[in-house]
């Protein structure tokens, strides 16, 4: 099993371009997530989905979008890319959509290391 | 309001136990209480979690207020690899996980 994986490591853009970073896992989650960490901060939520098909805003969605494309996939994408979105996206899964909040674990991807120039 | 609080640092020497607070005063009679932990430039890893008793695991041990509005970490015996910052998590009932700042655990050889 690889986990969760995701893809590029690092990534530098330029202000204006745009990118999708990309997630997969292999353990049959249902529920997927997109997190970014600024220096020193702890990990903010951008997008999740709680399952294949639907998709929900976090904390800070602005700026972001992101599609669920299989039960595996799951993509973040800046559209026009600013400096204050220089960060580490980290990518996670777990199983179980609903139920009791929090009676499973999320399992998180290496992360990518974006700068925005 | 899903926050939890967490002391910003705590320090340990080597090879002693650890016990790292958490508050969660807000919590709700059916929500978990996850742990998870950061080493330097990785993603973060799960430790731990529970519901109202105590928990035990290879990597650590949970206890929770009997009120469940807080809840310490314990790691029996502190090694420099358990230096990371230690995060202390309710998940909401979208089970969102909000991570804060969490606590920043020195092991002093």
């Amino acid at each position: 099993n690889a986990g969760v994986t995701q893809t590029p490591k690092f990534q530098v853009l330029k202000t204006g371009q745009s990118m999708t970073l990309q997630c997969a896992q292999d353990m049959n989650h249902n529920s997927m997530y997109w997190y970014r960490q600024d220096p020193g901060m702890g990990l903010r939520l951008i997008y999740y989905s709680a399952s294949e098909g639907t998709t929900d805003k976090g904390e800070v969605p602005n700026g972001y979008n992101v599609s669920r494309l299989n039960k595996r996939e799951f993509s973040l994408r800046l559209e026009s890319a600013a400096p204050s979105q220089t960060s580490v996206y980290f990518c996670a899964s777990k199983t179980g959509a609903g139920g009791l909040a929090g009676y499973n674990e999320q399992f998180f991807g290496p992360g990518t290391r974006l700068t925005v120039l | 309001d899903a926050k939890t609080t967490q002391p910003n640092s705590m320090e340990s020497n080597e090879e002693e136990p650890v016990h790292l607070p958490c508050n969660h005063s807000t919590i709700s009679g059916t929500d978990y209480i996850h742990w998870y932990r950061q080493l330097p430039s990785q993603g973060p890893e799960y430790v731990i979690h529970g519901l109202t008793s105590n928990v035990n695991n290879r990597m650590a041990s949970l206890a929770i207020a009997e009120d469940r509005k807080s809840s310490t970490l314990i790691l029996h015996r502190a090694t420099l690899r358990d230096a990371a910052v230690y995060y202390c998590i309710r998940p909401t009932t979208g089970n969102q996980f909000y991570f804060g700042t969490g606590t920043s655990l020195t092991v002093i050889p």
